[in-house]
C-alpha cells in the first residue's frame, strides 16, 4: 500500500516560470491537503480539494497560485510566474471520505528552488 | 498572527535524558493537537496526538501533557535515543468548525547525544 506520492522530490525554476507539483494520494483517499514549509518555518495550510471540488482554499494566495484534484488523476498545485519568495517545501497529505484533516497522511514534499 | 507557539526552536540533550518541547494556543475553539516527526529530506509523520478531554497521553517513549485551562500542552520523550533526532512540529485543529488545515507551531530541531 504506497504512501502519499509527491513528484518531482525536487524542482528548479526560472523566475517567471510555471512550476507544476503533483500529488497522488493513498489509495481510497479521496481528500488532498496542501502545505508550503519555508525554511525554519511550520507547514502553513494552503488548500483542501475533494475529488473535482475545492473546498477550503483560505490558504492559498490570491495571484499566481492554483490547485485542481481532477475525477482522474493526481492533485496538481500550480505556480505561475514564479518568485524567489516562492522557493519553499511544498507537502501534499491525504485522507480517506468521510475523515477530517486529523486522519491526513504526509507525502515526502516537492522541494521547489526558483533561481 | 501566530496561533501556535513551539519553543524552543532548537534543543540538544544527553541520550538517557528527557526533551520536553512545549506549545501555546490561542483560539479556545481548536479540539485535536497532534505532534509531528520530519526528519531531513521527509515529509512530517504523525507521532502521538491528544483531545482536551485528557490531561495526558502516552504512546510507548512519547506522553503528551495537556493543560487546557493554561491553552498549552507539551512533548516528553523517554528515555531519548539518537534516531530520535528530528525536528518536532506541534499543530492543532478545530475538528468539527470551518477551518480545514492544521495550524503548526515552527518546529523544534532536536539532537539527542549519544
Amino acid at each position: 500500500n504506497a504512501g502519499v506520492m509527491q513528484n518531482p522530490r525536487h524542482l528548479v525554476r526560472r523566475r517567471g516560470q510555471e512550476a507544476r507539483l503533483r500529488c497522488s494520494p493513498m489509495k481510497g483517499h479521496s481528500h488532498v491537503y496542501w502545505y508550503r514549509q519555508l525554511p525554519e518555518e511550520g507547514l502553513k495550510f494552503m488548500v483542501y480539494l475533494q475529488k473535482e471540488n475545492i473546498i477550503d482554499e483560505s490558504g492559498m494566495p490570491k495571484e499566481r497560485f492554483s490547485a485542481e484534484f481532477p475525477k482522474e488523476g493526481p492533485s496538481i498545485l500550480r505556480i505561475q510566474q514564479v518568485v524567489r519568495g516562492d522557493s519553499a517545501a511544498y507537502f501534499c497529505a491525504s485522507s480517506p471520505a468521510g475523515h477530517s484533516n486529523t486522519e491526513a497522511f504526509f507525502g515526502q514534499g516537492t522541494r521547489l528552488t526558483v533561481v | 498572527q501566530q496561533q501556535v507557539k513551539q519553543s524552543p526552536q532548537s534543543l540538544i540533550v544527553q541520550k538517557g535524558g528527557i526533551p520536553i518541547i512545549n506549545c501555546a494556543y490561542e483560539n479556545t475553539a481548536f479540539d485535536y493537537f497532534p505532534w509531528y516527526q520530519q526528519f531531513p529530506g521527509k515529509g512530517p509523520a504523525l507521532l502521538i496526538a491528544i483531545r482536551p478531554d485528557v490531561s495526558e497521553k502516552k504512546e510507548g517513549r512519547f506522553t503528551i501533557s495537556f493543560n487546557k485551562s493554561a491553552k498549552q500542552f507539551s512533548l516528553h520523550i523517554m528515555d531519548s535515543q539518537p534516531g530520535d533526532s528530528a525536528t518536532y512540529f506541534c499543530a492543532a485543529i478545530d475538528s468539527g468548525g470551518g477551518a480545514d488545515g492544521l495550524t503548526f507551531g515552527k518546529g523544534t530541531h532536536l539532537i539527542i547525544q549519544p
